[in-house]
């Protein structure tokens, strides 16, 4: 079945960092991928998406490339901000044909002044 | 209404005792997933409707565990017996139908069972 692995958080930087969260995952066929995020005390909101292979989502200075062949979704932002800590998640929808969203198990950032 | 919404958005409930977690999704969304979300872990997929039927129910754990939608709007997942290991936030997103649409997330209810 299809599934997502995140590495382990938390991730703690200082502002203006360079931030890499990686994520890989197995899936059938060609899936959709994502990044949600989770701000304390909100719900899960769409960072970025890629929807086919070599696609780079961006939003918000966060950007992420479909790796077909690394099987690879990792975010990645130039220059972190203490607003930016929060929980991120790398999903995954479409592999397979199923349209049922799978997550990974969330990476905290933790960003210091 | 403007995004999906979860009542109550906290539940305390004795071991043993029966009950109900309301999802309101965002009007036209076909696809309504619930998940499970214990701290430190993503979201576990339960259920997933299409419409007003349970396309997949894969992800309920036990018989214990019931979800419906009777007019392809508003679901209701229903625990009865409940364990304290069923303490959780419990999450439900929409979505359109299609590749690559993103799941709308409600702000979850978290449930506590004593």
């Amino acid at each position: 079945g299809n599934s997502v692995t995140q590495m382990e958080g938390p991730v703690t930087l200082s502002e203006e960092a360079f931030l890499t969260i990686n994520c890989t995952y197995t899936a059938t066929g060609y899936p959709s991928l994502f990044w949600y995020v989770q701000y304390p005390g909100e719900g899960l909101q769409l960072l970025l998406k890629a929807t086919k292979a070599d696609d780079k989502g961006s939003n918000k200075g966060f950007e992420a490339t479909y790796r077909k062949e690394t099987t690879s979704f990792h975010l990645e932002k130039g220059s972190v901000q203490v607003s930016d800590s929060a929980v991120y998640f790398c999903a995954l929808s479409g592999g397979g044909g199923s349209y049922i969203p799978t997550f990974g198990r969330g990476t905290s950032l933790i960003v210091h002044p | 209404g403007a995004g999906v919404s979860q009542t109550p958005s906290n539940k305390v409930t004795e071991k043993g005792k029966y009950v109900e977690l309301r999802c309101d999704p965002i009007s036209g969304h076909t696809a309504l997933y619930w998940y499970r979300q214990s701290l430190g872990q993503g979201p576990e997929f339960l259920i997933y409707f299409q419409g007003t039927g349970a396309a997949d129910d894969s992800g309920l754990p036990n018989d214990r565990f019931f979800a419906v939608r009777p007019e392809g709007s508003v679901s209701t997942l229903k625990i009865q017996r409940t364990e304290r290991g069923d303490s959780a936030v419990y999450l439900c997103a929409s979505s359109l139908e299609g590749v690559g649409t993103e799941a709308f997330f409600g702000q979850g209810t978290r449930l506590t069972v004593v």
